[in-house]
C-alpha cells in the first residue's frame, strides 16, 4: 500500500525563493529519505534522516522529521532553475524484508528564471 | 563511471512477447532492487535480492521473473507482455551493512528502462 503522501503535488516558484515540500506517512519508520528525479532520469538520493533525528542539513537542503505527526518536510533554500525536478520522500520500515523503501507520490517543482 | 546501469534504455514491443531488462552495478553493493514507475510517476518496489537471494517479492504477476546470476547483476524477465506493463522500470542497489544502522538504506538508481507495450 502507498505509504507517503506529498504536498503539494506541484509547486512553481521564482529563482532565489525557497521551496518547501511536505511528506506524510502512515506506519513506524526506521528512516526517511528524500530523492530527486529529473525528467527522464533515475532517482538521485538527497538526504536521509533517521527516526531519532529531528532535523538535518545538507548544503541548501534542510529536512525535518516529526515522528509524532508522521510527517517530514524538505526545504530548498535559494532555489535555482537546476532544482527543477520531481522530489520524492521514501520511508524505510522497521519491519519487513530487506531495505524496502516505500515512496510517496512526489512533488513536481518548477523553478522559473 | 556508471554506478548502476540498465539496458535497454527504451523497449517497444508487441503484446504477448517476452522481453528482458538487464541491470548491473559496480558499487560492490549486496542488495539490488527492481521498481516500476507508472505514468503518474508513482514508484513501487517489485523485487529485491541480497547476495543472489530473493528477499522482497511484492504482489507482482508471476509473468515477471527476476534473476540474479551474481550480486552485481539483477535481470528482469517479463513473459506474455500486456498493455498494463507499459511503464518505466528502475533498477537500484544498496549496501546491506547493518553496522551503518540505517544509512545502508540509501539506494542508488539506474537511469530506467521505458517499456512500451503496443
Amino acid at each position: 500500500s502507498q505509504q507517503g503522501e506529498e504536498d503539494p503535488q506541484a509547486l512553481s516558484i521564482q529563482e532565489g525563493e525557497n521551496a518547501t515540500m511536505n511528506c506524510s506517512y502512515k506506519t513506524s519508520i526506521n528512516n526517511l529519505q528524500w530523492y530527486r528525479q529529473n525528467s527522464g532520469r533515475g532517482l538521485v538520493h538527497l538526504i536521509l534522516i533517521r527516526s531519532n533525528e529531528r532535523e538535518k542539513h545538507s548544503g541548501r537542503l534542510r529536512v525535518t522529521l516529526d515522528t509524532s505527526k508522521k510527517s517530514s518536510s524538505l526545504l530548498i533554500t535559494a532555489s535555482r532553475a537546476a532544482d527543477t525536478a520531481s522530489y520524492f520522500c521514501a520511508t524505510a520500515g522497521l519491519t519487513g524484508g530487506g531495505n524496502k523503501l516505500t515512496f510517496g507520490t512526489g512533488t513536481q517543482l518548477k523553478v522559473e528564471l | 563511471d556508471t554506478a548502476v546501469s540498465q539496458t535497454p534504455k527504451y523497449l517497444v514491443t508487441q503484446m504477448g512477447n517476452d522481453k528482458s531488462i538487464k541491470c548491473e552495478q559496480n558499487l560492490g553493493h549486496d542488495t539490488m532492487y527492481w521498481y516500476k514507475q507508472d505514468s503518474k510517476k508513482f514508484l513501487k518496489i517489485m523485487f529485491s535480492y541480497n547476495n543472489k537471494e530473493l528477499i522482497i517479492n511484492e504482489t507482482v504477476p508471476n509473468r515477471f521473473s527476476p534473476k540474479s546470476p551474481d550480486k552485481a547483476h539483477l535481470n528482469l524477465h517479463i513473459n506474455s507482455l500486456e498493455l498494463g506493463d507499459s511503464a518505466v522500470y528502475f533498477c537500484a542497489s544498496s549496501q546491506d551493512d547493518k553496522r551503518l544502522a540505517g544509512d545502508s538504506d540509501t539506494q542508488y538508481f539506474g537511469p530506467g528502462t521505458r517499456l512500451t507495450v503496443l
